[in-house]
């Protein structure tokens, strides 16, 4: 079976901090799809990135990074210089279909980011 | 494209009554899914659809729900009869065989 965990349910920082976000999946699938979300206040899920299970390349977004390990399962997200506006919680989620067709999310860590 | 539109926002009834939530895809998108997001069990994938086809309804609760999808641009969760423990936040989304997954905003519904 699949499983996402997010161990942080929430985290909070200062502005400008960096704020790594955790996210740890089980899977038994060779071939795999990592995504992560992002639901602001106003509630709607945004998507911020997707990695298949073959490439390891870490990968940076502006003041976005994520960090793809399949040694230790995990697949992690840095916020560098967190803004208010960075205030949300964040899913991973794990699919077995290329654009996720079969989502398994995480239970999400809700990030504050205080001014 | 004005994104996966989701309505009402919001659905206030009481116990027993029928509930329906309303999705429309976004256009050219061939994978049409039902989430519902509670804080005991987060985000749950109910049923998928694959080109107006159910293809995975095993996370539908119960019988009382239901979901259709006549055509490729409407969809439609059905609730009957609507309990308390149905009061949750439901997403649909959309994707296209070369598109991440959109979500709409959701329906937030409260059943009394």
């Amino acid at each position: 079976a699949q499983k996402v965990t997010q161990a942080q349910t929430e985290i909070s920082v200062v502005e400008k901090e960096d704020v790594t976000l955790d996210c740890v999946y089980e899977t038994r699938d060779t071939t795999y799809y990592l995504f992560w979300y992002k639901q602001p206040p106003s509630g709607e899920l945004v998507f911020l990135i997707r990695r298949n299970s073959f490439d390891e390349q870490n990968e940076i977004s502006g003041r976005y990074s994520w960090n793809f390990q399949k040694s230790t399962s995990s697949f992690n997200f840095t916020i560098t210089a967190s803004q208010v506006v960075d205030s949300a919680v964040y899913f991973c989620a794990l699919s077995s279909d290329n654009y996720g067709q079969n989502f398994v999310f995480g239970p999400g860590t809700r990030l504050s980011v205080l001014p | 494209d004005a994104g996966v539109i989701q309505s009402p926002r919001h659905e206030v009834t009481e116990m027993g009554q029928e509930v329906t939530l309303r999705c429309k895809p976004i256009s050219g998108h061939d994978y049409l899914f039902w989430y519902r997001q509670t804080m005991m069990r987060g985000l749950e994938l109910l049923i998928y659809f694959n080109n107006n086809v159910p293809i995975d309804d095993s996370g539908m609760p119960e019988d009382r729900f239901s979901a259709k999808m006549p055509n490729a641009s409407f969809s439609t969760l059905k609730i009957q009869p609507s309990e308390p423990r149905d009061s949750a936040v439901y997403f649909c989304a959309s994707t296209g065989s070369r598109t991440e997954a959109f979500f709409g905003q959701g329906t937030r519904l409260t059943v009394v």
